[in-house]
């Protein structure tokens, strides 16, 4: 089935290690994104990326990395610059253009808590 | 900057009601997207309906409809005969139109917790 895998769904970390969380999609889709969502904030953008090996900063880049090196894939790493990393992440993909600009499809989203 | 503002933390609404969530947002782009998107407890987050800014005609889908309200800038979801399945977390969110290439950066409120009461 199509769709987008997110992994791990739980994942703990201690204070100072860097963590990776994978993104994969299998809808051919050009664009995807990395969301934060915290109780009360709603979804605030970390990363984006509309094509390979290209990405941008969003609102709240600071502390994360990515990558695009595939168009199925785009890790994101929490590093330990990130000053309060607890939080839920949600992976989405999006075609361009078709007339389908803006239809996100999401992940199940990782549980990051830091110990 | 798009800035997008959803009025009412949580909502609460009877089964078989309707119900209207409230969302206005900023910008000075005349040319852009809305999108309602519903994250029900299970936490994988599902798009409801997209407007796009130059059609005056308002988006429907079966029992969501919107209201738009272009000089507003009001986005409002109408939800009829409320069913349980409904319950869930509701987020609205803003998008310029992409156009030479530009980006297709989402920006979206804060949410607002709506249950269905039986």
């Amino acid at each position: 089935d199509g769709g987008i895998t997110q992994s791990p769904k739980y994942l703990f970390r201690k204070e100072g290690q860097n963590v990776t969380l994978s993104c994969e999609q299998n809808l051919n889709h050009d664009a995807m994104y990395w969301y934060r969502q915290d109780p009360g904030q709603g979804l605030r953008l970390i990363y984006y990326s509309q094509i390979v090996n290209d990405f941008q900063k969003g609102d709240i880049a600071e502390g994360y990395s990515v990558s695009r090196e595939k168009k199925e894939s785009f890790p994101l790493t929490v590093t330990s610059a990130q000053k309060n990393p607890t939080a839920f992440y949600l992976c989405a993909s999006s075609p361009i253009g078709q007339g389908r600009s803006g239809e996100l499809f999401f992940g199940e989203g990782s549980r990051l808590t830091v110990l | 900057a798009q800035t997008v503002t959803q009025s009412q933390p949580e909502m609460s609404v009877q089964e078989a009601e309707t119900v209207t969530l409230s969302c206005t947002y900023d910008t000075s782009e005349n040319n852009y997207y809305l999108f309602w998107y519903k994250q029900p407890p299970s936490r994988q987050m599902i798009l409801v309906i997209r407007q796009e800014a130059y059609k005056q005609q308002n988006a429907t889908e079966n029992r969501f409809s919107v209201n738009f309200q272009k000089a507003a800038k009001s986005f409002s979801l109408k939800i009829s005969d409320s069913q349980l399945g409904d319950t869930a977390m509701y987020f609205c969110a803003f998008m310029k139109h992409p156009s030479g290439g530009s980006n297709y950066k989402l920006t979206f409120g804060k949410g607002t917790l709506l249950t269905v009461n039986p």
